[in-house]
């Protein structure tokens, strides 16, 4: 069992839902990190967050440390939200990473 | 200001072969960690330099090794390849030392394939 677990590992919804991606981990971690990855590799920091809640525009990341638990929402969603989300978990000096979750937005 | 450069972007090698991959960092950034992408493994962590300093190092043999320069760049070598070390290699710069001290700044990657 990977020590950081995502859910779903695919996702397709249509343009302007809200959506929801999980992440839970099994050790005690002291931040969390959400990154974006586009088609081609690149990757783009969303948040780093080790409690409560951030938000960047239509992007929310919550964190519950106690509950070994983050959630990353997308409001309106949009077709150029289409990308991989991963979760990187930091604890114990280990940076620990999700599986990923493919996201695709249809218009 | 220029993101984090890796080069080179793409790169062919044969078995047995060693390969060194460059990643310079965000003017005034003074860590820098580098990453294996496989589509098995997903994203794993190799280094984490700091001031010239390995501060950290993941699960990997001895064949990866790396090192940081005194104007932060940083390579990793990859000797006596084979064919699982095929992936994409990315590079992260930040400010200070430490995952959660800051934002990680993401380089395109290096895509290295062994034959």
């Amino acid at each position: 069992k990977n020590e950081v677990e995502q859910s779903p590992q695919n996702l397709t919804a249509q343009e302007g839902e809200f959506i929801t991606i999980n992440c839970s981990y099994s050790v005690g971690i002291s931040a969390l990190h959400w990154l974006q990855q586009h088609p081609g590799g690149g990757i783009v920091s969303l948040f780093m967050l080790s409690s409560g809640k951030k938000k960047h525009g239509r992007l929310i990341a919550t964190i519950n440390i106690q509950e070994k638990h983050s959630s990353l929402h997308i409001t309106a969603s949009h077709p150029r939200d289409s990308a991989v989300y991963i979760c990187a978990a930091i604890g114990n000096e280990k940076l620990t990473f999700g599986t990923g979750t493919r996201l695709t937005i249809i218009p | 200001k220029a993101g984090v450069t890796q080069t080179p972007r793409y790169l062919i090698k044969t078995r047995g072969q060693q390969v060194t991959l460059s990643c310079s960092p965000i003017s005034g950034h003074r860590s820098v960690s580098w990453y294996q992408q496989t589509p098995g493994q997903g994203l794993q962590f190799l280094f984490e330099y700091f001031s010239e300093t390995q501060r950290n190092k993941g699960n990997f043999p001895g064949r990866f090794s790396g090192r940081q320069f005194s104007n932060s760049r940083s390579e990793m070598n990859v000797s006596t390849l084979e064919l699982g070390d095929s992936a994409l290699y990315l590079c992260a710069s930040s400010l200070l030392a430490g995952w959660d001290t800051g934002e990680l700044f993401f380089g395109e990657g290096s895509r290295l394939t062994v034959l």
